[in-house]
């Protein structure tokens, strides 16, 4: 068990919805990414925050957004989706932005 | 992008053999580096981590190699065990900004 927790852990909704997944970093990080994994496109960086605040972006849609609560806990937005956006999202958290990142169990999102 | 994709390369060894797992990262402003392991349907679990003022770093049966000339790095892995078997990816990462998946490598290992 990394620490890090992700909800739900599986997700089926339908193409033009909206939905939220939720990351509780480990006890102590201050540090959250979001990543999407699917077959065609490996791990891929989406956006990562810092104590609270937007640090780095990677090739994040503009239907996703993201945010970092007070208490450091993480939710990652995903609207108006598209069959393509059906992908693993992991979570990782790490003390600062350069040391160990730990993952979570992933929420597996289908959309149908 | 923000990782390479697909296709992933395979390695097979024999139990009991070393495994070396290599990989070419993209940023020579790169700092610290990682190696992950991924098992099917888990998240991907920390192995082994380096920065980029050292040039080797051990741990529990596993070695990283950092040759800053060549951007690459490699994971040495001693005595493998079928349970090694998974998806191992290299991770950098650039003053605590971003941290950035290489594709990846599938490891087999036969008994």
């Amino acid at each position: 068990d990394s620490g890090v927790t992700q909800t739900p852990k599986h997700l089926i909704t339908a193409t033009g919805q909206r939905v939220t997944l939720r990351c509780s970093p480990r006890s102590g990080d201050l540090s959250v990414y979001w990543y999407q994994q699917s077959l065609d496109q490996g791990l891929q960086f989406l956006i990562q925050y810092y104590n609270g605040e937007e640090r780095a972006k990677g090739n994040i849609l503009e239907r996703f957004s993201a945010q970092q609560f007070p208490d450091l806990h993480s939710e990652l937005n995903l609207s108006s989706l598209e069959l393509g956006d059906s992908a693993l999202y992991f979570c990782a958290s790490s003390v600062r932005g350069d040391t160990e990142a730990f993952f979570g169990q992933g929420t597996r999102l289908t959309v149908v | 992008g923000e990782s390479v994709g697909l296709h992933l390369p395979t390695l097979s060894v024999q139990e009991g053999d070393n495994s070396i797992i290599n990989c070419a990262y993209s940023n020579s402003a790169s700092d610290y580096f990682i190696w992950y392991k991924q098992e099917s349907g888990k998240g991907p679990q920390f192995i082994i981590d380096i920065r980029s003022n050292m040039d080797k770093r051990q741990g529990q049966r596993v070695t990283v190699l950092l040759n800053k000339t060549v951007k690459h790095l490699s994971l040495q892995i001693a005595a493998t065990q079928p349970g090694d078997s998974a998806v191992y990816f290299c991770a950098e990462n650039r003053n605590g900004n971003k941290l950035v998946f290489g594709a990846g490598t599938i490891l087999r290992v036969k008994s």
